[in-house]
């Protein structure tokens, strides 16, 4: 099946700094999305993207499918922002997302 | 977010005990999912259905029994577990049954088998 890697795994920030997350994907895929998992477990939909750019507040988002990555931008951290951060894959198949192992970001006040 | 709700938050059970977990979404959607979260593990696809009837039953064992009595609703029937199945379950929705379509997830059940 399709392999998710996410990098880096951890991530430590000063409250205000920017920082990337990578996912690379193995094969070409329908559906990319990214998550937000806060203390508590709840997954929070961050964007949907397979194709393109995208942003919401501080936070942007490019997926480049050609070249099977796609990246999370995280401007002006916050402490809220804490958390994991997944990225997940559908391949064509439909409705099967693939999860990534995840980044574990902390931002410290 | 209330679109996807799920009951119980959190669960302790025996081995020999017999369980259920019920989500519920809100959202309209036809398709609805289980996934598990272990400790150190990604998450992990179980079950899928669409309008109702199972698309997916992603290699779990029988221990786990799915039901979906309606478009808003999904349980996962849980006997004679394991210590190795305590993990947190999670349950999504989507519309669209061809896949591409955002899945939206619920604040998950923390499962603890003793």
């Amino acid at each position: 099946g399709i392999q998710v890697e996410q990098s880096p795994p951890d991530l430590i920030l000063q409250e205000g700094a920017n920082s990337t997350l990578r996912c690379n994907f193995s094969d070409s895929v329908n559906n990319l999305q990214w998550f937000h998992q806060n203390p508590w477990g709840q997954l929070i939909n961050l964007f949907y993207i397979p194709s393109g750019t995208k942003q919401n507040g501080r936070l942007s988002a490019t997926t480049v499918a050609t070249e099977r990555y796609s990246l999370l931008y995280i401007s002006s951290s916050q402490t809220t922002d804490s958390g994991v951060y997944f990225c997940a894959v559908e391949q064509a198949a439909g409705n099967k997302l693939t999860f990534g192992g995840g980044t574990r970001v902390l931002v410290k006040p | 977010e209330t679109g996807v709700t799920q009951t119980p938050r959190h669960l302790v059970m025996g081995m020999t005990n017999k369980k259920s977990l019920k989500c519920e979404q809100h959202l309209g959607h036809n398709a609805m999912y289980w996934y598990k979260q272990s400790a150190k593990k990604p998450l992990e696809l179980m079950f899928v259905y669409s309008l109702e009837e199972r698309v997916e039953n992603n290699s779990v064992p029988s221990r786990f029994s799915p039901e979906c009595p309606n478009s808003s609703h999904l349980f996962l029937h849980l006997h004679t577990l394991q210590p190795e199945d305590s993990a947190l379950y999670l349950c999504a929705s989507s519309q669209g049954v061809s896949g591409g379509a955002t899945q939206y997830f619920g604040p998950g059940t923390r499962l603890t088998v003793l």
